[in-house]
């Protein structure tokens, strides 16, 4: 079935630093892809998304572009800040499994000021 | 629109009671999931609806959980003969027509068995 696998944390950084968080998936159709965030104490909030091969989706100075050949979709930002803290979940929607969403474990982030 | 809505936000029950939850999510959003988090997992799928109808439930939904959305509206879970297993939050979300465009969460119901 399908599944997402995403790199295991915490991951701390320093405020300003570059922030990669990788994601992998599996799929057996053509899924949508997205990154979703949950804050300290709050519900998740849909983050990023891309919905076909190649795509780049962005907000608040998050990317991650929709790699097909290596079934990835990297989160990055350039330059994180401390309100950034929070844990970042990878998912995927495929039309196959009814657009029901999984999700990978998650990547608590820590930045440090 | 105020979002998707999750009552009550805390429960606290004894093992063996039955316990129900509450999503109203947004109005003009047909699709309605539910999921299970425990600490430290990322959401694990358990049943959706669209409008009233529903269309899948998981393998983790044992036949003492039971999911409504009557009216194609607000949904209820109930919980039957609760375990200290069944200790988790439970969130809720809701999504247009094409659920590949993202879901909206609600806050979640966080329920522990005691």
């Amino acid at each position: 079935g399908d599944s997402v696998t995403q790199m295991e944390g915490p991951v701390t950084l320093s405020e300003e630093a570059f922030l990669t968080i990788n994601c992998t998936y599996t799929a057996t159709g053509y899924p949508s892809l997205f990154w979703y965030v949950q804050y300290p104490g709050e519900g998740l909030q849909l983050l990023l998304k891309a919905t076909k091969a190649d795509d780049k989706g962005s907000n608040k100075g998050f990317e991650a572009t929709y790699r097909k050949e290596t079934t990835s979709f990297h989160l990055e930002k350039g330059s994180v800040q401390v309100s950034d803290s929070a844990v970042y979940f990878c998912a995927l929607s495929d039309f196959t499994g009814g657009f029901k969403t999984i999700f990978g474990a998650g990547t608590r982030l820590f930045v440090k000021a | 629109d105020t979002g998707v809505s999750q009552n009550p936000r805390h429960k606290i029950t004894k093992r063996g009671q039955n316990v129900t939850f509450r999503c109203d999510p947004i109005s003009e959003h047909n699709r309605l999931y539910w999921y299970r988090q425990t600490l430290g997992q990322g959401p694990e799928f358990l049943t959706y609806f669209q409008n009233e109808a529903q269309l899948e439930k998981s393998r983790l939904l044992s036949d003492r959980f039971s999911a409504e959305r009557p009216k194609g509206s607000f949904s209820t879970l109930e919980i039957q003969r609760t375990e200290q297993g069944d200790s988790a939050m439970y969130l809720c979300a809701s999504s247009g027509r094409q659920g590949n465009h993202g879901y909206t969460f609600g806050s979640g119901t966080r329920l522990t068995v005691v």
